[in-house]
């Protein structure tokens, strides 16, 4: 079974602070992504990762950066957060061998910034 | 970019009801994905579904490609059935999701 995991549940931090989401998945996938769900909103990409070291934006990158540096580690970066930035995180993973990349989700971290 | 519209947006069944959930989506696409979230946040895969159909116990899924819409069945509902079912389709690069049909399953 493939397996996402999210370094938190529940998150809470202040204005301003830098924020790490951390992301892992046991399934040797090539493709990694980060979504921010809202409610009215639905999931919306942040950035995504086809490879190592590489990287992509989505619909929402501003406010966010991301790091690859292993296969299966993508981590999500929040260089100052901010109150706006309150929301539910989700970490995908799919496979390049699999046609259509039927995307993984990982638990979700649940992030509050005060 | 692609959209992605589901109806109906709100469902409310008694146990053991049937129901069903539409998707439609506006271009060709290579993948469509139907998507369970629990009342805990976690998106659970259903079905990988780019055309055909397919089943798996009570539910099953039906997408028809040409006609860009997909139908997802829930048959003799449970109360663990509850949640918001996501349809997310891909075209040429990344997923784009529909805004969700959130389910209540009474007893």
């Amino acid at each position: 079974d493939v397996k996402v995991t999210q370094s938190s549940r529940y998150l809470v931090k202040r204005t301003g602070e830098k924020v790490f989401l951390e992301c892992v998945q046991d399934m040797d996938h090539e493709n990694m992504f980060w979504y921010r769900q809202d409610p009215g909103l639905g999931l919306r990409l942040i950035y995504f990762s086809y490879d190592v070291k590489m990287k992509e934006k989505g619909d929402i990158p501003e406010g966010y950066s991301v790091s690859r540096e292993k296969k299966e580690r993508f981590s999500l970066i929040l260089e100052s957060a901010s109150t706006n930035q309150t929301s539910m995180y989700l970490c995908a993973s799919s496979s390049r061998d699999r046609a259509g990349y039927e995307q993984y989700f990982g638990p979700g971290t649940r992030l509050t910034v005060t | 970019g692609i959209q992605v519209e589901q109806s109906p947006p709100d469902l409310i069944l008694q146990e053991g009801a049937n129901s069903t959930l539409r998707c439609n989506f506006s271009d060709s696409v290579n993948n469509l994905q139907w998507f369970h979230q629990n009342p805990w946040g976690q998106l659970i895969n259903l079905f990988y579904i780019p055309s055909g159909t397919k089943q798996n116990g009570r539910l099953s899924a039906t997408t028809v490609a040409t006609e860009r819409y997909s139908l997802l069945y829930i048959s003799s509902s449970q109360t663990t059935d509850s949640g918001v079912y996501f349809c997310a389709v891909r075209g040429y690069s990344t997923l784009t999701f529909g805004k969700g049909t959130m389910l209540l399953v009474s007893p």
